[in-house]
């Protein structure tokens, strides 16, 4: 089982760029978060897809969205690239009957210059 | 307003010494808990997490936690420190009605000495 995987591992994109981060869940995992983790910082939810629809959203301007297709996997697109989105992206998957039994990747670092 | 908080940013211990990380909470009711641990370009694994019963948590490698509800606190505990602990440890809260969205607190560095 490869569990959570994320790509790419780094990224470097230029202010007002857009990007998009990419996240296969865990074998069996139908529901996908993402975080966003800065520097020094603890991870901040970004929002939850599930059955291809986003349920859940943190404090994240509109400029953050999402995807989740039919295998369960999941996109993060980040528009209008500020210098304050530098930060690592966590995608954490689980099933949905399971109580928070979430497993995070390893995440993807992106740096705005 | 919801908040976690990790009152030490930065934590030192000897190598068979014995470790305990802080966690305190600020929520409307009392909140799932847990802790997760990060190494360099790892990703967050969960050490144990709470629910409900015994307030007295096992994890994995050797950790336990603590829930003190009178006191709003989750402390992590580990008896003796391997040199592999040294890692980012995090507290993370989430609501009982809204199954996945975790609320962090912002870590714990514990470096392990010789």
């Amino acid at each position: 089982d490869a569990g959570v995987t994320q790509s790419p591992t780094h990224l470097i994109k230029t202010r007002g760029q857009q990007v998009t981060l990419r996240c296969s869940p865990k074998s069996g995992h139908d529901t996908v978060s993402w975080y966003q983790q800065a520097l020094g910082q603890g991870p901040q939810f970004i929002f939850q897809y599930y059955e291809e629809e986003e349920r859940q959203r943190g404090n994240f301007p509109d400029r953050f969205s999402g995807h989740q297709f039919p295998n369960y996997s999941s996109e993060l697109n980040v528009n209008a690239l500020l210098l304050g989105d530098s930060a690592l992206y966590l995608c954490a998957s689980r099933a949905s009957g399971e109580h928070y039994e979430q497993y995070f990747g390893p995440g993807t670092r992106l740096t705005v210059t | 307003a919801q908040s976690v908080t990790q009152p030490d940013i930065h934590i030192t211990v000897s190598e068979g010494a014995s470790l305990e990380l802080r966690c305190n909470y600020s929520y409307g009711a009392t909140p799932y808990l847990f802790w997760y641990v990060q190494s360099p370009g790892q990703g967050l694994q969960l050490l144990l997490k709470y629910f409900s019963g015994d307030t007295l948590v096992q994890g994995i490698k050797g950790f336990e936690a603590e829930f003190k509800r009178s006191q709003s606190s989750f402390n992590l505990r580990k008896p003796s420190v391997h040199w592999s602990d040294a890692a980012e440890y995090f507290c993370a809260v989430g609501p009982t009605d809204s199954w996945g969205k975790l609320q962090f607190g912002a870590g714990t560095q514990v470096v392990v000495t010789p």
